[in-house]
């Protein structure tokens, strides 16, 4: 049983630059979720698909950011332009549709831009 | 709008003794809640859920919460705590819109346990 992969783990960037990140989800889960954690805080909703499908995008995502699942399995999510207060813990997560609602979570890829 | 507040951000605790994390949620129906673990530079690992059902939840590790719905709490309780247990702790309940579970999930702010030798 192999989880929720993310890549890469850790990336420092200038800002100004773009950045992608992937999350590779549990394969028979149908919803993928990204959250963005900064230190000291708990999760923060950004967007989430179910298939292919984006279904949500919170106001924190700026138009800076765009996420996508083109095949409803790999997801990736850029950032254009990063800015300091982009730094942050982003994690992805995964379920099934019609579960008892627990997601399961990657370990998360750290950005830190100068 | 469901929303949850974790009751003191850092929490310490003797080697031994009694870990007691707090949370309490709003929702205007039956929710779903979990506590989730953080170690540094990690993700977030599941440790107990409730959905329905027994009020008493155990899960991994030797924790235990209850739900109780007249206190809209959750609270996370280990009788004795391992070095091991230093993290971060997430509360969190499944958002609604209407009837409808959207399956995202709203987190609490965390609270750091640590453990002294």
């Amino acid at each position: 049983d192999t989880g929720v992969s993310q890549d890469p783990r850790h990336k420092i960037t200038k800002r100004g630059q773009n950045v992608t990140f992937r999350c590779d989800p549990i394969s028979e889960h149908n919803r993928l979720y990204w959250y963005r954690q900064t230190l000291g805080q708990g999760p923060e909703f950004l967007t989430y698909f179910q298939n292919e499908a984006q279904l949500e995008k919170s106001r924190l995502l700026s138009d800076r950011f765009s996420a996508e699942r083109p095949k409803g399995s790999f997801s990736t999510l850029e950032i254009q332009r990063t800015e300091q207060g982009d730094s942050a813990m982003y994690l992805c997560a995964s379920s099934i549709q019609g579960g008892h609602g627990e997601l399961f979570f990657g370990e998360g890829s750290r950005l830190t831009v100068l | 709008a469901q929303s949850v507040t974790q009751l003191g951000s850092h929490v310490s605790v003797s080697e031994g003794a009694l870990v007691l994390l707090r949370c309490n949620y709003s929702s205007s129906v039956p929710p779903y809640l979990f506590w989730y673990v953080q170690y540094p530079n990690q993700g977030l690992q599941l440790l107990l859920k409730y959905t329905t059902g027994a009020t008493l939840v155990k899960g991994i590790n030797g924790f235990e919460a209850e739900f109780k719905k007249s206190e809209t709490s959750f609270h996370l309780t280990k009788p004795s705590a391992h070095m091991s247990d230093a993290a971060e702790y997430f509360c969190a309940v499944s958002e609604y819109r209407g009837s409808s579970n959207t399956g995202k999930l709203i987190f609490g702010q965390g609270t750091t346990l640590q453990v002294k030798p």
